[in-house]
């Protein structure tokens, strides 16, 4: 079974706080991905990795940023928090045609 | 700009019944599609995919795609109320590297 780990299910920061949101899997898949999802926008793809030490942007790259140091973990970093980065997280790793997600992590900017 | 679109419904069935949850989408470019449902407050579970032509069957779901029309569609037999939740249509123009482009779902009540 694929499993894929996130850090917290439930964060509260402040604006302008460094935020680390972390992602792990356990099924040794080259491609990891951030999104979040929101009420009426649906999920929206942040940022994607297809190897370590590999990004691209996605759809919404603005106001974040990840880090791949190794092939299980996907961490994602928001430099300066900010009231409308309130939005529930999902991590997902990827082999092949199945696309797995995490539980997420519904983060508050306060 | 590759767009998916989705009824959000809700859309209710009564239990036993079959219901279509319909999506379309603009790149003609589009490999591979996918259906996830989502319970509230939890994350999207794949369901199935499809790339080909025609339907494909998983216990009492079909998908189905017609790529010249550019839909795809999930039919789901003797609906259930655990079946209850919004259902995801996404797709896969970039060979699976890239991420998924992802519908806003439609909402489905399965109504005992």
């Amino acid at each position: 079974d694929v499993k894929v780990t996130q850090s917290s299910r439930y964060l509260v920061k402040r604006t302008g706080e460094k935020v680390f949101l972390e992602c792990v899997q356990d099924m040794d898949h080259e491609n990891m991905f951030w999104y979040r999802q929101d009420p009426g926008l649906g999920l929206r793809l942040i940022y994607f990795s297809y190897d370590v030490k590999m990004k691209e942007k996605g759809d919404i790259p603005e106001g974040y940023s990840v880090s791949r140091e190794k092939k299980e973990r996907f961490s994602l970093i928001l430099e300066s928090a900010s009231t409308n980065q309130t939005s529930m997280y999902l991590c997902a790793s990827r082999i092949s045609n199945e696309q797995y997600f995490g539980p997420g992590t519904r983060l508050t900017v306060t | 700009q590759k767009e998916v679109e989705q009824n959000s419904g809700p859309l209710s069935v009564p239990e036993g019944a079959i219901a279509s949850l319909n999506c379309t989408y603009s790149d003609r470019g589009s490999q591979s599609f996918f259906w996830y449902r989502q319970y509230s407050g939890k994350s999207p579970e794949l369901i199935m995919f499809i790339y080909s032509n025609g339907d494909k069957e998983d216990g009492r779901f079909t998908a189905q795609l017609n790529k010249a029309s550019q839909y795809v569609s999930l039919l789901i037999r003797d609906s259930q109320p655990s079946d209850s939740a919004t259902y995801l249509c996404a797709l896969d123009s970039g060979g699976g590297a890239d991420g998924l482009t992802f519908g806003k779902g439609t909402h489905l009540i399965i109504q005992p």
